[in-house]
């Protein structure tokens, strides 16, 4: 089945700690997406990838790193400058629809990595 | 800046519609999405809104206003499992793709 996996769904980190989280997709799609998500605040965007060998900063970008060697992966290293590394983050993909009256790029959300740093 | 609002929380009863309200004052406008995500779940696709008007699918239907930066999500004949959080999301300018989310309101269907 095609989809975008994360992995692992929990993980635990001491303080100081880089950490990688690992997001795959085998849909295929050109563009990818990494973010953050709080309680009571909405998605915000940390990086993101038009293509593949180039990525673009988000919203919060600071104390993150990302590569784009493959177009199927898009991994996150959540670095010990990371103030706040505590969240549950979500990968996404993109793909062009031809929608019934305007295209329009829809998102695909992996199930998500919940990072606590201790 | 970019600001999108919706209500925190809303609660309804099964059975019955409601509506979900989101105001957005961006740079740029690619049009508007609406996302459904259960606790703890990726959140997933609910509709394209771009052109003024309502788009209907389903139970679901979705509204825009452009010149009042509104929407509108109207979930009619709830079920329990509609209870999620429903987030807007704005596409931004350009050709990037990126969108900026508001908080999401948190829907709890009661009995």
């Amino acid at each position: 089945d095609g989809g975008i996996t994360q992995s692992p769904k929990y993980l635990f980190r001491k303080e100081g700690q880089n950490v990688t989280l690992s997001c795959e997709q085998n849909l295929n799609h050109d563009a990818m997406y990494w973010y953050r998500q709080d309680p009571g605040q909405g998605l915000r965007l940390i990086y993101y990838s038009q293509i593949v060998n180039d990525f673009q900063k988000g919203d919060i970008a600071e104390g993150y790193s990302v590569s784009r060697e493959k177009k199927e992966s898009f991994p996150l290293t959540v670095t010990s400058a990371q103030k706040n590394p505590t969240a549950f983050y979500l990968c996404a993909s993109s793909i062009h629809r031809q929608g019934v009256r305007v295209p329009y790029n829809e998102q695909f959300f992996g199930p998500g990595t919940r990072l606590t740093v201790l | 800046g970019q600001n999108i609002d919706q209500p925190t929380e809303m609660t309804a009863t099964e059975g019955a519609i409601v509506q979900i309200n989101c105001t957005y004052q961006t740079s740029g406008f690619n049009g508007l999405f609406w996302y459904q995500q259960h606790a703890g779940e990726a959140p997933t696709f609910l509709s394209y809104n771009v052109l003024d008007g309502l788009e209907e699918k389903g139970r679901f239907s979705s509204f825009l206003s452009r010149s009042k930066g509104y929407s509108y999500l109207l979930l009619k004949e709830l079920q329990m499992k509609d209870s999620a959080s429903y987030l807007c999301a704005v596409g931004g300018e350009g050709a990037t793709n990126k969108l900026i989310f508001g908080t999401g309101t948190l829907l709890a269907v009661q009995p």
